[in-house]
């Protein structure tokens, strides 16, 4: 059965003190990995997609890689407005078209 | 930029009511869903559409309906509301090829009392 795992569920860093969060994944065939970032009481919003092992994305602050089984996004020095919660999301081949899996988040705070 | 809104961000409805939730998208979008999202439970899908008038079930259909009567407008019917479905309600919308990165609205966060 497909399933995306992400880790921590939540995570407290200080102002400038960097750190990573994992998503890790299992599915048939994977077609993309989706990162959004979650403000509280609004939509997800769109950060990077990943279609294969070995790549990565960078924006800002953020940057996501991609292994065979997992992916992880790093947080260099960041801010109190990084504060939010952080979704992964897969894509798999096999299964309907179009439909991504959803891990349940990594709730970030930042503190000054 | 990509634009999804979405009739509401709050509704309070009773328990029977029939409740309708609108989303447009100006993106020319083949692609069309309807998500709920609970406390540990993540995002699950309830509908998607692929083309006007097309729908396919997604995990959790139950209770729910879909319309889709034009290319930019997804609604979403809960034909009789119940206190279970109390939830955030977001609306997706992506291109049938590419990329297919899916661009939420805003949500609506509704109450059924």
């Amino acid at each position: 059965e497909d399933q995306v795992t992400q880790s921590p569920e939540a995570l407290r860093l200080q102002e400038g003190e960097s750190s990573s969060l994992n998503c890790s994944y299992t599915v048939s065939g994977l077609r993309g990995l989706f990162w959004y970032r979650q403000d509280p009481g609004k939509g997800p919003e769109f950060l990077f997609t990943l279609y294969s092992a070995g790549e990565e994305k960078e924006k800002e602050r953020l940057k996501a890689t991609l292994t065979k089984k997992e992916s992880f996004l790093h947080i260099t020095a960041p801010k109190p407005e990084d504060s939010a919660t952080y979704l992964c999301a897969v894509q798999n081949y096999g299964g309907a078209t179009n439909k991504l899996i959803f891990g349940t988040g990594t709730l970030l705070a930042v503190q000054p | 930029d990509v634009k999804v809104t979405q009739s509401s961000r709050y509704l309070v409805k009773r328990t029977g009511e029939k409740v309708f939730l609108e989303c447009v998208q100006d993106m020319d979008h083949e692609n069309m869903f309807w998500y709920r999202q609970d406390p540990g439970l993540g995002l699950r899908l309830i509908y998607f559409s692929y083309d006007v008038k097309m729908k396919e079930k997604g995990d959790i259909p139950e209770g729910y309906s879909v319309s889709r009567e034009k290319k930019e407008r997804f609604s979403l019917i809960l034909e009789s509301a119940s206190t279970n479905q109390t939830s955030m309600y977001l609306c997706a919308s992506s291109f049938a090829g590419g990329s297919q990165t899916q661009y939420f609205g805003p949500g609506t966060r509704l109450l059924v009392l």
